[in-house]
């Protein structure tokens, strides 16, 4: 199983719409996990992170955590072209590495 | 402006010829790391670094070598490419606890021939 599991899509949502991302993860121990936002041929920026159950807004994005479930999830609110990017979640596994998830692709059509 | 740097953004080489990857912060960041990032196979961590003269194997360390004499650098040395070793490599910087995620740099894409 591999560390961290995400959907590779594409997720296509109309401009407006919300869009929702999901991520698990395997390691119960992680503490702290993040949402970066990549375009193509460009590196990776964050934008969300997160250390408690629960919901954490910043804007328009609002993460989510579910330990026990070991799910971590990023809501964006009223979609834009310019949100068409893959998003990434990470989390520090164990061994005190940022391991990342393989991306979902999300389009936001106008 | 913080920042990391990295040189080369684009090298084309060919089989065999040694080459060095610079990455450089401006943040005092204690963590640096470097990752490569294959389609389909995302990004995976080839080595990291604590601190100085403090440094790991990731996951796919095979073919590479690092450094770590000074804070702000953490070159990446691939002392004969391989064509396998063709890819898209970011170089980043993190405070030491765990609780932030890494800044990038802009990425070297490197063409082995």
């Amino acid at each position: 199983q591999k560390e961290v599991e995400q959907n590779s899509g594409p997720l296509s949502v109309p401009e407006g719409a919300i869009a929702s991302l999901n991520c698990t993860y395997s390691d119960r121990g992680s503490q702290s996990f993040f949402w970066y936002r990549q375009y193509s041929g460009k590196s990776p920026e964050l934008i969300m992170s997160i250390y408690s159950n629960g919901d954490k807004e910043d804007g328009r994005f609002t993460a989510q955590l579910n330990k026990a479930s070991q799910y971590v999830s990023l809501l964006i609110r009223d979609s834009q072209p310019s949100d068409s990017a893959t998003y990434l979640c990470a989390f520090y596994n164990a061994g005190n590495m940022l391991t990342f998830g393989g991306g979902t692709r999300l389009m936001v059509k106008p | 402006e913080a920042q990391v740097t990295q040189n080369p953004r684009y090298l084309i080489t060919v089989t065999g010829k040694k080459l060095t990857v610079t990455c450089s912060q401006n943040m005092n960041h204690e963590y640096m790391s470097w990752y490569r990032q294959d389609p389909g196979l995302g990004l995976r961590q080839i080595y990291y670094s604590m601190n100085v003269e403090v440094t790991d194997k990731g996951d796919v360390p095979e073919g590479y070598k690092v450094s770590r004499k000074e804070k702000r650098n953490f070159p990446l040395i691939l002392e004969s490419p391989s064509p396998n070793q063709t890819s898209l490599y970011f170089c980043a910087s993190s405070t030491s606890q765990n609780s932030y995620g890494y800044t990038f740099g802009s990425g070297t894409r490197l063409t082995v021939v």
